[in-house]
């Protein structure tokens, strides 16, 4: 079966930095990948974790634990805009089935 | 632009009809994905299609159907519409492949009202 957990909401300070932690157990792993979704819009990609460890891309780091089915986004020096959705989503098995968690709603304040 | 489309972008009907939501992947994407997105709900994985083929299938009801074409756009069929069908129907596109950043691009989606 395919099971991922990310908290449903977060809260944070404007210019703080907020981790977004994803735990998963799914039937085959090729991949973790992280999206943002702002409401009413379409998700877009923000990082890709195929190996265990941290990969940076400026304000955002998304970190991978394939023995532990464990990943988190950090997000540094947030902004107003990054008040979003954002998705965990697991590519699995033979056919690469992209699968979603259900999101974390984070809301940024000033 | 994430270079998916989806047509319509909107669309209004009453229950108990059908609809035909359309996709055009990018451009050299063999592998299309549908979700359906109910209001403050994840992305519910329904179907994948890869170069014409079903790959594979999520919690799809039997009054929903899809296919790929030869020209690899997609359509997802909903029949004998309810209410709970109301939602966004997102499609996605991507080549498949273990290789780093080929993550799926996501058309706008569109959204369905049921009434």
């Amino acid at each position: 079966g395919q099971n991922i957990d990310q908290p449903t909401e977060m809260t944070a300070t404007e210019g703080a930095i907020v981790q977004i932690n994803c735990t998963y157990q799914t039937s085959g792993f090729n991949g973790l990948f992280w999206y943002q979704q702002h409401a009413g819009e379409a998700p877009t990609f923000l990082s890709y974790n195929v190996l265990d460890g941290l990969e940076e891309k400026g304000r955002f780091s998304s970190f991978l634990s394939r023995s532990k089915g464990y990943s988190y986004l950090l997000l540094k020096e947030l902004q107003m805009k990054d008040s979003a959705s954002y998705l965990c989503a697991v590519e699995g098995g033979a056919t690469n089935k992209l699968i979603f968690g259900t999101g974390t709603l984070l809301a940024v304040q000033p | 632009d994430s270079g998916v489309t989806q047509t319509p972008k909107h669309l209004i009907t009453a229950t108990g009809q059908r609809v035909t939501l359309r996709c055009s992947p990018r451009s050299g994407d063999l592998s299309v994905y549908w979700y359906q997105q109910s209001l403050d709900q994840g992305l519910q994985f329904l179907i994948q299609y890869y170069n014409g083929e079903e790959r594979a299938k999520g919690n799809i009801l039997e009054r929903f159907s899809a296919q790929q074409f030869p020209d690899l756009h997609s359509e997802l069929n909903l029949s004998s519409l309810e209410l709970g069908d109301s939602a966004l129907y997102f499609c996605a596109s991507s080549v498949p492949s273990k290789d780093a950043d080929t993550e799926a691009f996501f058309g706008q989606g569109t959204r369905l009202t049921v009434v």
